[in-house]
């Protein structure tokens, strides 16, 4: 069966635009979660959206936002870019949440410049 | 807070000698816990999970890891490593007793040498 799709794969934003990221997750997983990969701080989670619901909600500033579709597609949104926010964005899909263990995607390496 | 601690940053060894690489957990709950791959350019993918029952848990490409309550240790292990198991590693538990996220570790960088 098909993987967790990304899109796009690369990405380079200047300071204060914004950005949309895509997720399509396994064919039949309702959890989809974000998290942000930095060499300094590691693995970071952003969110986690089951059913068109954001069920949690890590710490991060309110420029980072998502949503999820009723096809269970996650997209998520980061406004007025800052340096810091060049980042591997990973997407991860599971059937119910993070218990059931994680399929995540290759991930969207953004650059803010 | 649950909290993960990978011991190793790197952990160089030569292809076909065993490997363990260290996790230690904190945690006064119960726990599950998980053990990720990632190669170069690559996202995560699953090695093996804990959840209950035996605590000698069988992953995939040869990998296990053993829960050990007592120690609160998640230690991964390989007999016999090959140059292409050249990856980072991490450990994760849940987030403050959460099903809905997990806290990963720092990773530890495994290099494979011929």
């Amino acid at each position: 069966k098909a993987g967790v799709t990304q899109t796009p794969r690369y990405l380079i934003k200047t300071r204060g635009q914004q950005v949309t990221l895509s997720c399509s997750p396994i064919s039949g997983h309702r959890s989809v979660s974000w998290y942000q990969q930095t060499p300094g701080q590691g693995l970071q989670f952003l969110f986690e959206y089951f059913s068109e619901t954001q069920r949690n909600k890590g710490n991060f500033p309110g420029r980072f936002s998502g949503r999820q579709f009723s096809n269970s597609r996650s997209e998520m949104n980061v406004s007025t870019l800052e340096l810091g926010d060049s980042a591997l964005y990973l997407c991860a899909s599971s059937l119910q949440g993070a218990r059931d263990g994680y399929t995540f995607g290759s991930g969207t390496r953004l650059t803010v410049v | 807070a649950q909290s993960v601690t990978q011991l190793d940053s790197q952990v160089p060894v030569f292809e076909e000698a065993p490997v363990e690489l260290r996790c230690n957990y904190s945690s006064s709950v119960s726990v599950y816990l998980f053990w990720y791959v990632q190669y170069p350019n690559q996202g995560l993918q699953l090695l093996l999970k804990y959840l209950s029952g035996s605590t000698l848990v069988k992953g995939i490409n040869g990998f296990e890891a053993e829960f050990n309550k007592s120690q609160t240790s998640f230690h991964l292990r390989k007999p016999s490593v090959h140059i292409s198991d050249t990856a980072e590693y991490f450990c994760a538990v849940p987030a403050g007793g959460s099903a809905r996220q997990l806290t990963f570790g720092s990773g530890t960088q495994l290099t494979v040498l011929p």
